[in-house]
């Protein structure tokens, strides 16, 4: 199936550090979400962003629409241990279907 | 909490059987989209319910089925399974507006195939 191109694979980082991670499509798309999920749980919804070159905070995360409208990144400022699970890029084209992204791992070391 | 709930939690079975997994949406929410979550594959959606009626289609095999009632709630079918159906299943609801329509996802049901 479709998926997107979602960077890093994973990460090991310290407690304190910012996280940068993105997501790339060959299509566009005219709403990105960033979503967490952590171990047998489903993903929960961090970020929607609904319009090219947006850019929206929501406490320590910040998450951009690119104006290409074929990718996004988010970003996690200051890291803590909670932060650890996997975060997914999704891409939705009007109100159809999510596009993932094949995720990120987030490992903190305290 | 998101406000989907799915049940069960946890379903084990053996091949050749058939199952049924249950959602119930938001309050207010119209629209139903349920979505497989394997190691090899990722998050990859099979299909979608708006107000009792299928809107669209994506990778579901032919031996599985889903119907949304007219309380809203929906359940997904799976029979003749095989060992590679072992995935978690989750449901997300929606609003179902014909623009952005942003997805809340259910806790899902973890299928064990033997």
């Amino acid at each position: 199936g479709q998926q997107l191109n979602q960077s890093p694979q994973s990460m090991f980082i310290q407690e304190g550090e910012d996280v940068s991670m993105n997501c790339t499509s060959s299509s566009i798309f005219n709403t990105w979400l960033w979503y967490k999920q952590d171990p047998g749980e489903g993903p929960v919804l961090l970020i929607a962003l609904y319009k090219a070159g947006e850019l929206t905070s929501n406490g320590r995360l910040t998450a951009q629409f690119g104006t290409t409208r074929k990718d996004s990144f988010l970003n996690i400022s200051a890291s803590i241990p909670s932060d650890v699970g996997i975060y997914f890029c999704a891409g939705q084209f009007r109100a159809q279907k999510l596009v993932f992204g094949q995720g990120t791992r987030l490992t903190i070391n305290p | 909490d998101s406000g989907v709930t799915q049940t069960p939690k946890h379903l084990i079975t053996a091949t050749g059987q058939r199952v049924t997994l249950r959602c119930s949406p938001r309050s207010g929410d119209l629209s139903v989209y349920w979505y497989q979550q394997s190691l090899d594959q990722g998050l990859q959606f099979l299909i979608q319910y708006y107000n009792g009626e299928e809107r669209a289609k994506g990778n579901i095999l032919e031996r599985f089925s889903a119907q949304q009632f007219p309380d809203l709630h929906s359940e997904l079918n799976l029979s003749s399974l095989e060992l590679g159906d072992s995935a978690l299943y989750f449901c997300a609801s929606s609003l179902g507006g014909p623009a952005a329509d942003t997805q809340y996802f259910g806790p899902g049901t973890r299928l064990t195939v033997l």
